[in-house]
């Protein structure tokens, strides 16, 4: 059993659908949990980081953490088609970015 | 452009050769990343630098792997006596450490096939 699951899509929406993207993960000592955005070819580029559980809003992104769970979420509100790209969530167990551990990403097409 | 540069971008090399990609992390960066990431998976951590220091290396990074940092800049990855397997793409990340909240920048990657 890999330590973050993702599933990996693709996922298909319309422009304008809220989207709902998830992690789950076995490893009770990460603390810290973050979404990245690749495209295709490129580099990952960080969206969101939370430290602990809770909830965190950037613009139309939104991200949650529940770690009784072991689930995090990633929302993306009225969703539009420059957010097509394949989204991995990711989290460390020590301070910061240290040896992240990443899904496997989702990819998602938001299609206009 | 600032940025985490990695070099080259694409290499395509016989199996059985070595290859070394360069890594230039953000100047005032002091830790350093190394993650591999094969098609339709998610980075994996290879390694990472403080400094100069070699900090941890994952059980991934068999012994044909080796990385540098000289002088605490740029680094280098070389894989020697490159298989099929070792096609993937090769990540680049740099952050600072002691900044709460600073986020680990990741390079364009340097593509390798094996063929």
């Amino acid at each position: 059993q890999k330590e973050v699951e993702q599933d990996p899509g693709p996922l298909s929406v319309p422009e304008g659908a809220i989207v709902s993207l998830n992690c789950t993960y076995s490893n009770s000592a990460f603390q810290y949990f973050m979404w990245y955005r690749q495209y295709s070819r490129k580099g990952p580029e960080l969206l969101m980081y939370t430290y602990s559980s809770g909830n965190k809003e950037d613009g139309r992104f939104t991200a949650q953490v529940d770690k009784s769970s072991k689930y995090i979420s990633l929302f993306i509100r009225d969703s539009q088609p420059s957010d097509s790209a394949t989204y991995l969530c990711a989290m460390s167990a020590d301070t910061g970015f240290q040896k992240l551990v990443f899904g496997t990403g989702t990819r998602l097409l938001v299609s206009p | 452009d600032t940025g985490v540069s990695q070099n080259p971008r694409h290499k395509i090399t016989k199996r059985g050769q070595n290859v070394t990609f360069r890594c230039d992390p953000i100047s005032e960066h002091n830790r350093l990343y190394w993650y591999r990431q094969t098609l339709g998976q998610g980075p994996e951590f290879l390694t990472y630098f403080q400094n100069e220091a070699q900090l941890e290396k994952s059980r991934l990074l068999s012994d044909r792997f080796s990385a540098e940092r000289p002088k605490g800049s740029f680094s280098t990855l070389e894989i020697q006596r490159t298989e099929q397997g070792d096609s993937a793409m090769y990540l680049c990340a740099s952050s600072l450490v002691g900044h709460p909240g600073t986020e680990a920048f990741f390079g364009q990657g340097t593509r390798l096939t094996v063929v």
